[in-house]
């Protein structure tokens, strides 16, 4: 059990467009979700942290405006990256919280985003 | 402020022993974490550590040292499947996860 899924794993857009990451809990309801981003041989920066049903807390230095949290429910969060740039390219993780398990974070697979 | 230190590679060879070391100076410390990473996919849970001491499963052991700000991953009987990369994470009463630049550690034949 705690399988978390990411849709899409991959996506390649033009720069100015939006882009929608889902983020699924498949058989748990997630407690909390977190949203991280990986750049080339770094390691993971957390983003922001999502509770279902209210605002999510960004990490300074995260613009909420450009990254839009949705946290419609206990099994789903999405990340909009709004008018995306090249500098946007990355790998973004999502990971979430099992209400029967602690602290423990388990992580989606993974999106790759390359913005053109 | 908050510091994690990892060395940044690592080498072994297939069947040895290797302990990774993670050194960390944090506020408001509830535990470490360890993740194995493989390129270009997500973390998976290793270890979690709360209390000083050795946890032990398989293959894998994890030891935590909280006056000393000082944990270590031990990998045994190393496969050519561990080579990966291993992350050390701070977890802190702000229920956030503050993650090390990890170690790449690669396994050769």
């Amino acid at each position: 059990g705690a399988v978390v899924s990411q849709h899409p794993s991959r996506v390649i857009c033009k720069s100015g467009t939006s882009v929608k990451i889902e983020c699924r809990s498949l058989d748990f309801q997630a407690t909390t979700m977190f949203w991280y981003r990986q750049f080339p041989k770094q390691s993971l920066m957390l983003m922001a942290t999502s509770n279902e049903g209210s605002k999510a807390t960004y990490e300074q230095g995260v613009e909420k405006d450009k990254f839009l949290i949705n946290h419609a429910s206990l099994t789903l969060s999405t990340l909009t990256v709004t008018s995306a740039h090249p500098e946007d390219s990355s790998f973004y993780i999502c990971s979430a919280t099992h209400s029967g398990r602690g602290e423990t974070q388990y992580f989606g697979p993974g999106t790759r985003l390359l913005v053109l | 402020g908050q510091n994690i230190d990892q060395p940044t590679e690592m080498t072994a060879t297939e069947g040895a022993i290797v302990q990774i070391n993670c050194t960390y100076q944090t506020s408001g410390f509830n535990g470490l974490f360890w993740y194995q990473q493989h390129a270009g996919e997500a973390p998976t849970f290793l270890s979690y550590n709360v209390l000083d001491g050795l946890e032990e499963k398989g293959r894998f052991s994890s030891f935590l040292s909280r006056s000393k700000g000082y944990s270590y991953l031990l990998l045994k009987e190393l496969q050519m499947k561990d080579s990966a990369s291993y992350l050390c994470a701070v977890y802190r009463n702000t229920d956030k996860l503050i993650f090390g630049t990890g170690t790449r550690l690669q396994v050769f034949p």
